[in-house]
């Protein structure tokens, strides 16, 4: 089956600072979308890229839907303590998929005020 | 906030035990999506249903069933219960059959002991 690998497992950074993650796929998705969990809650949807090549920010937030439709980014500029928690890239296929998403295995993000 | 409401929000129950779950989407939303999320296999797609009508199956045990009601609230079903499905259950809903901006409730921990 369709799988996402997300890059990386987790990142410590100081506050300020810029991060940056990734997912690739094996297989090709018409969406890509990137949500944020904290602990025990349910994720929240940060961007959602319906084209390849776009381009979306959401504030600090910057995600690029990649050229090959196999991969999406996801930048964070100026790193701020409420940045904590888990981000999540998740895939669409589109067609008899419907509404199914894939989910990568999530970045764990720690900011050090 | 997202809207989506998930009872109860915590569940511990026996081997062999039968459960139910509970969800209500957002006003307005059509589509019903149930997730289960493990330290293991992370987020995995169950089921998806669409006003009343079942769309889209991911790996979903024989054991664990859904259905959407005419309200479009939704219920998970889980029998036999085996340690192995303690997990958190997300419901997610949007508006369309393909929705991609999938807005989840702030799910269900379910410990089988």
């Amino acid at each position: 089956g369709q799988q996402l690998n997300q890059s990386p497992q987790s990142m410590f950074i100081q506050e300020g600072e810029d991060v940056s993650m990734n997912c690739t796929s094996s297989s090709i998705f018409n969406t890509w979308l990137w949500y944020k969990q904290d602990p025990g809650e349910g994720p929240v949807l940060l961007i959602a890229l319906y084209k390849a090549g776009e381009l979306t920010s959401n504030g600090r937030l910057t995600a690029q839907f990649g050229i090959t439709r196999k991969d999406s980014f996801l930048n964070i500029s100026a790193s701020i303590p409420s940045d904590v928690g888990i981000y999540f890239c998740a895939g669409r296929a589109g067609g008899t998929s419907y509404g199914k998403l894939t989910f990568g295995q999530g970045t764990i993000l720690t900011v050090h005020p | 906030d997202s809207g989506v409401t998930q009872t109860p929000k915590h569940l511990i129950t026996a081997t062999g035990q039968r459960v139910t779950l509970r969800c209500s989407p957002r006003s307005g939303d059509l589509s019903v999506y149930w997730y289960q999320q493990s330290l293991d296999q992370g987020l995995q797609f169950l089921i998806q249903y669409y006003n009343g009508e079942e769309r889209a199956k991911g790996n979903i045990l024989e054991r664990f069933s859904a259905q959407q009601f005419p309200d479009l609230h939704s219920e998970l079903n889980l029998s036999s219960l085996e340690l192995g499905d303690s997990a958190l259950y997300f419901c997610a809903s949007s508006v369309a059959s393909q929705g991609v901006e999938q807005y989840f409730g702030p799910g269900t921990r379910l410990t089988v002991t």
